[in-house]
């Protein structure tokens, strides 16, 4: 069975602050996929990032980046000069890619609050 | 501009009551998905389809029910609407490579 852990539950910081969210996760399969996503207040999910495991490049997106290590079975992501409006829950997920089927598990999630 | 809608976005409903909540895409893909969200907790799968006239259940407990008559249209129907069903509900199709597309939810209360 696969399993994604976020172990921070909130975490606060001031702006211009940089902050990494953590994950781990567990899976049997060799071949799957790692997301983030972005839930502000509104309730959409916003799609920050995909990477396959086969994939370790980590990856800077202007003031996201992700360090993926598949030896830690780990995808951080890190947000750097914080703002206000990177206030939202954050969640980590995992796809399987079995049966042909791409059924996501989701972490807890990080409520991340910038503070002026 | 959205590739997959759902409708309502909110809605109130006292017990009972039989509700259908929409979902369709137009991104041609056959793989949808129904989670289930409640208030600051994470997102479980419910039910989700890999084509017309597939369904399967989810790895959360549903008492709701999914049809896939059409590709682009999934909706999932609660016969009797209860407290407990209050939640919010996400519909999302993916890829065959495994990327997602999430609609923008229906927020549910039941009174």
């Amino acid at each position: 069975a696969q399993k994604v852990t976020q172990a921070q539950t909130e975490i606060s910081v001031v702006e211009k602050e940089d902050v990494t969210l953590d994950c781990v996760y567990e899976t049997r399969d060799t071949t799957y996929y790692l997301f983030w996503y972005k839930q502000p207040p509104s309730g959409e999910l916003v799609f920050l990032i995909r990477r396959n495991s086969f994939d370790e490049q980590n990856e800077i997106s202007g003031r996201y980046s992700w360090n993926f290590q598949k030896s830690t079975s780990s995808f951080n992501f890190t947000i750097t000069a914080s703002q206000v409006v990177d206030s939202a829950v954050y969640f980590c997920a995992l796809s399987e890619v079995t049966g042909g089927g791409n059924k996501l598990t989701f972490g807890t999630g990080t409520q991340l609050k910038v503070e002026l | 501009e959205a590739d997959i809608y759902q409708t309502p976005r909110y809605l109130v409903i006292g017990t009972g009551k039989k509700i259908t909540l929409e979902c369709s895409q137009t991104m041609g893909h056959d793989k949808m998905y129904w989670y289930q969200q409640d208030p600051g907790m994470e997102l479980h799968l419910i039910h989700y389809s890999y084509g017309v006239n597939s369904t399967e259940k989810g790895d959360l407990s549903s008492e709701s029910t999914v049809s896939r008559i059409r590709t682009e249209h999934f909706p999932l129907t609660l016969e009797s609407a209860r407290p407990s069903h209050t939640s919010q509900y996400l519909c999302a199709s993916s890829t065959r490579q495994g990327g997602y597309t999430f609609g923008s939810g229906t927020r549910l209360t039941v009174v």
